[in-house]
């Protein structure tokens, strides 16, 4: 079982930068989670999909922030324009029933 | 609103120690969900255990036991005999059934370090 697949690992651009972060869950999950790490705010959701659907984007934190799950096995988080307080590790998590298994991260640096 | 509060930031002690993390919840829902995760240096976020709102049994695995006690809404985590690798920052987290929301509400985090 390969796990949860995250790409890049890191990622620096400069501000105003599109941004796609990548995530594989794990094969036959139907949930998938976006969260993010900062100092300030800790780990706190940004939006999850069950079956592909995206259930809760109230995380989310503005417009310049979008994900997608085309299908079961990919999801991507889009950041257009990117701004320096985004910068963060964003984990994606996935789950079958309650345990969620997350992702190694990327680390995100905007200039 | 759902909260988890791990009011301890850092501990520190020497190897072989017995450690106690704590972690205190707060939800409306009756049926819930609490995890422990693991955050070694090297940033990946390990799952140690869930329980769930309606098994109280306290639970140990090797060093790891965790103390779940609804009538103070605690679930603690005590590391026996602490070894460096041990070393991380341990996240609490809950997540609620009735309400649908499986997302998972996350602590502060306590950064625990083992000295040798």
């Amino acid at each position: 079982d390969a796990g949860v697949i995250q790409s890049p690992r890191h990622e620096v651009t400069e501000m105003g930068q599109e941004v796609t972060l990548r995530c594989k869950p794990i094969s036959g999950h139907d949930y998938l989670f976006w969260y993010r790490q900062t100092m300030m705010r800790g780990l706190e959701l940004l939006i999850y999909f069950n079956n592909n659907v995206p259930i809760d984007d109230s995380g989310m934190p503005e417009d310049r922030f979008s994900a997608k799950m085309p299908n079961a096995s990919f999801s991507t988080l889009k950041i257009q324009p990117s701004e320096p307080r985004d910068s963060a590790v964003y984990f994606c998590a996935s789950s079958l029933r309650d345990e969620q298994f997350f992702g190694p991260g990327t680390r995100l640096t905007v200039l | 609103a759902q909260k988890v509060t791990q009011a301890q930031t850092e501990i520190s002690v020497v190897e072989k120690e017995d450690v106690t993390l704590d972690c205190v919840y707060e939800t409306r829902d009756t049926t819930y969900y609490l995890f422990w995760y693991k955050q070694p240096p090297s940033g990946e976020l390990v799952f140690l255990i869930r329980r769930n709102s309606f098994d109280e049994q306290n639970e140990i695995s090797g060093r790891y036991s965790w103390n779940f006690q609804k009538s103070t809404s605690s679930f603690n985590f005590t590391i026996t005999a602490s070894q460096v690798v041990d070393s991380a920052v341990y996240f609490c987290a809950l997540s609620e059934a009735n309400t649908g929301r499986r997302a998972l509400t996350f602590g502060s985090g306590t950064r625990l370090q083992v000295q040798p």
